[in-house]
């Protein structure tokens, strides 16, 4: 079976970092892209990244420089590092399994 | 510029049927989408996938009634049957150059 576990969000201040990690298990991360897609409070998806099977990856305009996906096959989990954040990026973060599997979400909120 | 346009907003009774419409702009018209479904203070959940010759792919565990098709640039969700559990907003997704692309999303309200 197939799932998706992220973990790490929180309250951090403007300018800070945090590290958002989604746990896989039913299949291998490094077999399939990945991706990430965020929430803000009310309002609809917003794709943020992907890592594709071969390493490559790729960032929406907004957050381009600022967050890095990354992924550590050994432990199966896929990661979000984000940096310089505003408050803009407070959002429910959400992985996707190719297309075709999501996670149930972990809240950042970005606020001092 | 790669663009979903969904409605923001439909209803539909109980028991009854409701067709979502995603259109894609102008130029991108015979690209695959996705629908994805997401209740109430819930994750999304992947329903089908629509490919450009209107063939569509339900996720694992998605009903038949939950059916897609396409005319040209517009994708359809259509669901039977309403049941409450349906009352959820209802995204379609696609791929641009090394990106995805959101619609903004319907509401659908079961009355």
């Amino acid at each position: 079976e197939v799932q998706l576990v992220e973990s790490g969000g929180g309250l951090i201040q403007p300018g800070g970092s945090l590290r958002v990690s989604c746990a896989a298990s039913g299949f291998a991360v490094s077999r399939t892209d990945m991706t990430w897609v965020r929430q803000a409070p009310g309002k609809g998806l917003e794709w943020v990244a992907v890592i594709y099977t071969g390493g490559s990856t790729n960032y929406a305009d907004s957050v381009k420089g600022r967050f890095i996906i990354s992924r550590d096959n050994s432990k199966n989990t896929l990661y979000l590092q984000m940096n310089s954040l505003r408050a803009e990026d407070s959002a429910v973060y959400f992985c996707v399994r190719d297309y075709d599997y999501w996670g149930q979400g972990t809240l950042v909120t970005v606020s001092s | 510029q790669l663009v979903l346009t969904q409605s923001p907003s439909a209803s539909a009774s109980l028991g009854a049927s409701v067709k979502f419409t995603c259109t894609l702009s102008s130029g991108h018209g015979t690209y695959a989408i996705t629908w994805h479904q997401q209740q109430p203070e819930k994750g999304p959940r992947y329903l089908m996938k629509i490919s450009s010759d209107g063939s569509h792919t339900r996720g694992d565990g998605i009903p038949d009634r939950f059916s897609g098709s396409r005319s040209g640039a517009e994708c359809y969700l259509t669901i039977s049957s309403l049941q409450s559990e349906d009352e959820a907003d209802y995204y379609c997704q696609t791929w641009g150059t090394g990106i995805w692309v959101f619609g903004g999303g319907t509401r659908l309200t079961v009355l």
